[in-house]
């Protein structure tokens, strides 16, 4: 069975602030795929990203950046000089293959963060 | 690319009634599709899913005869919540897979908030 744990219910940063969501992942499949993804309050997913389990090159866009560690079956998202428009929840998931030719998403409790300005 | 559409984006019914919801895939074509349920302050949980053509597959605790699912086309799901009641009351969101290769992809709806009064 897949889990995903996002061990920080809610977090609250000041504005500018550097933050660091945490996932922790678990799975017996070689092969697998990781997201994240943000939910602001209208409830619309928005894709962020999406590491393969071969691929651990950390990766950096804008003020995003994800560390992909499999020895330690994490994959955290940093974001640096947090802005207000950050606040939301934001959801790890593991994807794996689940037969018949598609893979199933397993997501993580969430994280909440708040800037505050 | 990759857009996928529900409507409604809220619906109000009263008990007892049922309520379908549309998930459509605009510019792919989706082999599977997937229905999630996401309660207030709580992550998405997976609920069925679905292939074009066949009888949903539904996880466990879902019941399927409240829950009805049809994929009757590559671009088109829905979800009838039959004798809705205020239980069922939750943030309803489909994804679709576009497959060929991408079968890992999943591409979110923008949800439905359903409220039964």
């Amino acid at each position: 069975a897949q889990k995903v744990t996002q061990a920080q219910t809610e977090i609250s940063v000041v504005e500018k602030e550097d933050v660091t969501l945490d996932c922790v992942y678990e799975t017996r499949d070689t092969t697998y795929y990781l997201f994240w993804y943000k939910q602001p309050p209208s409830g619309e997913l928005v894709f962020l990203i999406r590491r393969n389990s071969f691929d651990e090159q950390n990766e950096i866009s804008g003020r995003y950046s994800w560390n992909f560690q499999k020895s330690t079956s994490s994959f955290n998202f940093t974001i640096t000089a947090s802005q207000v428009v950050d606040s939301a929840v934001y959801f790890c998931a593991l994807s794996v293959y689940s037969g018949a030719g598609s893979y199933q998403l397993t997501f993580g409790k969430g994280t909440k963060l708040s800037v505050i300005p | 690319g990759a857009v996928v559409s529900q409507h409604p984006s809220r619906v109000i019914c009263k008990s007892g009634t049922s309520v379908k919801i549309e998930c459509r895939s605009l510019d792919f074509q989706a082999t599977t599709m997937f229905w999630y349920r996401q309660f207030p302050k709580q992550s998405l949980m997976l609920m069925a899913t679905s292939n074009e053509g066949s009888k949903a597959t539904y996880e466990q605790g879902v019941e399927k005869d409240k829950f009805l699912i049809n994929h009757a086309s590559l671009t088109l799901s829905t979800l009838t919540v039959t004798s809705a009641h205020p239980e069922d009351s939750s943030f309803y969101i489909c994804s679709a897979n576009p497959g060929h290769g991408f079968s890992y992809e999943q591409y979110f709806g923008p949800g439905t908030r359903l409220t039964v009064t």
